[in-house]
């Protein structure tokens, strides 16, 4: 089955500066590949979500990048602000098959 | 409004005492599935269902059930709850290969 890892587990930036998140995932039929933002005590939601047909996406500070045939695809944020601190995960998945989530990345921004 | 609802948001329990906890979702997705949210660990899997009476064993199934006797509802059952299953439960819905709509989670504590 498919298996997604993640790195960095933590990540500390200070405000202003870029974080990146890679993944990576082991099943080259997965092809849509979603990332969440998780508050403390609060459930997780979508900021971006990318599929196998695209290289890149982005939506104002985010950005997500893809390598099918590396296998990884990483998340940009750029300009960090303090309420970007939270966990975020990634997660693969396959038409008809099973979200497989990331361990997560806590981030935190230093103001 | 589209959503997915979980009841209850917060349940203490004893060791042993049956309980279940509801999800419900309103915009007819084929696919749910239940996550548990511990400190450090991520969102590990509990169980999934593809589409209604199709369930499929998650990472950490042991001393949980489920059902999914019509699309809309997908109720955790624990038979015997133990202090080890104190957590945060997330219930989560989508249609295929489409972003997760997650649940307000609940908070469970067995005593």
């Amino acid at each position: 089955g498919e298996n997604v890892e993640q790195h960095p587990s933590t990540l500390s930036v200070q405000e202003g500066d870029s974080a990146v998140i890679k993944c990576t995932y082991s099943d080259s039929a997965s092809n849509y590949f979603p990332w969440y933002k998780q508050e403390l005590g609060k459930r997780p939601q979508l900021i971006i979500d990318i599929r196998s047909n695209v290289g890149e996406k982005k939506d104002q500070r985010i950005a997500v990048t893809l390598n099918k045939t590396a296998k990884h695809f990483s998340l940009h944020i750029t300009e960090t602000q303090p309420e970007d601190s939270a966990v975020y995960f990634c997660a693969a998945a396959n038409y008809g098959q099973n979200f497989v989530f990331g361990p997560g990345t806590r981030l935190s921004v230093l103001p | 409004e589209a959503q997915v609802t979980q009841n209850p948001r917060y349940l203490i329990t004893v060791t042993g005492k049956k309980l279940t906890v509801t999800c419900s979702q309103n915009m007819n997705h084929e696919y749910m599935s239940w996550y548990r949210q511990d400190p450090g660990l991520g969102l590990r899997q509990i169980y999934y269902s593809m589409n209604v009476e199709v369930t499929d064993k998650g990472d950490v199934p042991e001393g949980y059930k489920v059902s999914r006797k019509e699309k809309r509802n997908f109720p955790l059952i624990l038979e015997s709850p133990s202090p080890n299953q104190t957590s945060l439960y997330f219930c989560a819905s989508s249609p295929r290969n489409s972003p997760l709509h997650f649940g307000n989670g609940t908070r469970l504590t067995v005593t």
